[in-house]
């Protein structure tokens, strides 16, 4: 039901990196709304990741990066540690439906 | 630093009013925007609404004709209140702490500040 879509899954060995895509129409991300990122870890509330298509909070690793590229875009995680095995989500402003919303999460798992 | 937490009942009986408050301890509640999200079981995140520290509110449309958030500075706390509720509405209700940073516009909105959540059943 989400006008945000992304990958319901992704896998990738310690150390690999991973690209999750949060894919919208012209209302929202190609309208230029910005996109923020959420990691959840299982049974946590949702932790700001990135904010403003590419910042991090205080604290986040650099091993997180955020990206956007006309009405995709994209949070990367490189050198993958079993810690980042979670949820994420991307969250923006979307004109039509006159909101807050939030993609359709991805679960990353490292193997 | 700013910490919130959830609390209200953790079953609500269909038709009824689904009421929780969240409480902002260690933090300001000016300049922000105070917000609150849910997440079904197994599934994603849906933002509910907000009520900025002014008291203007901004509510999600498929939930604004059931849904008031309220502020009282006072006991620096925040409430939601849910009406005629149903099994659809079942979740983990997440108050959070919501920013806009100066000279931005509304709609860079995000939450940098989470509660710990808090579950609310609807049943009979």
């Amino acid at each position: 039901q989400s006008v945000l879509t992304q990958p319901p899954s992704l896998s990738g060995a310690p150390g690999q990196r991973v690209t999750i895509s949060c894919t919208g129409s012209s209302s929202n991300i190609g309208a230029g709304y910005d996109v923020h990122w959420y990691q959840q870890l299982p049974g946590t509330a949702p932790k700001l990741l990135i904010y403003g298509n590419s910042n991090r909070p205080s604290g986040v690793p650099d091993r997180f990066s955020g990206s956007k590229s006309g009405t995709s875009v994209s949070l990367a995680i490189t050198g993958l540690q079993a810690e980042d095995e979670a949820d994420y989500y991307c969250q923006s402003y979307d004109s039509s439906l006159s909101g807050y919303v939030f993609g359709t999460g991805t679960k990353v798992t490292v193997l | 630093q700013v910490q919130l937490q959830e609390s209200g009942p953790g079953l609500v009986k269909p038709s009824e009013t689904l009421s929780l408050t969240c409480t902002v301890s260690a933090g300001s509640i000016s300049s922000f925007y105070w917000s609150w999200v849910r997440q079904p079981p197994g599934k994603g995140l849906e933002w509910i609404g907000y009520i900025y520290y002014s008291g203007g509110t901004n509510y999600n449309p498929s939930l604004k004709s059931r849904v008031t958030i309220s502020l009282d500075t006072s006991k620096i706390q925040f409430s939601l209140k849910l009406s005629s509720v149903t099994a659809a509405d079942t979740a983990v209700y997440f108050c959070a702490r919501g920013v806009v940073p100066a000279a931005m516009p509304l709609y860079y909105y995000y939450m940098d500040v989470w509660g710990k959540g808090t579950t609310v059943t609807v049943s009979s």
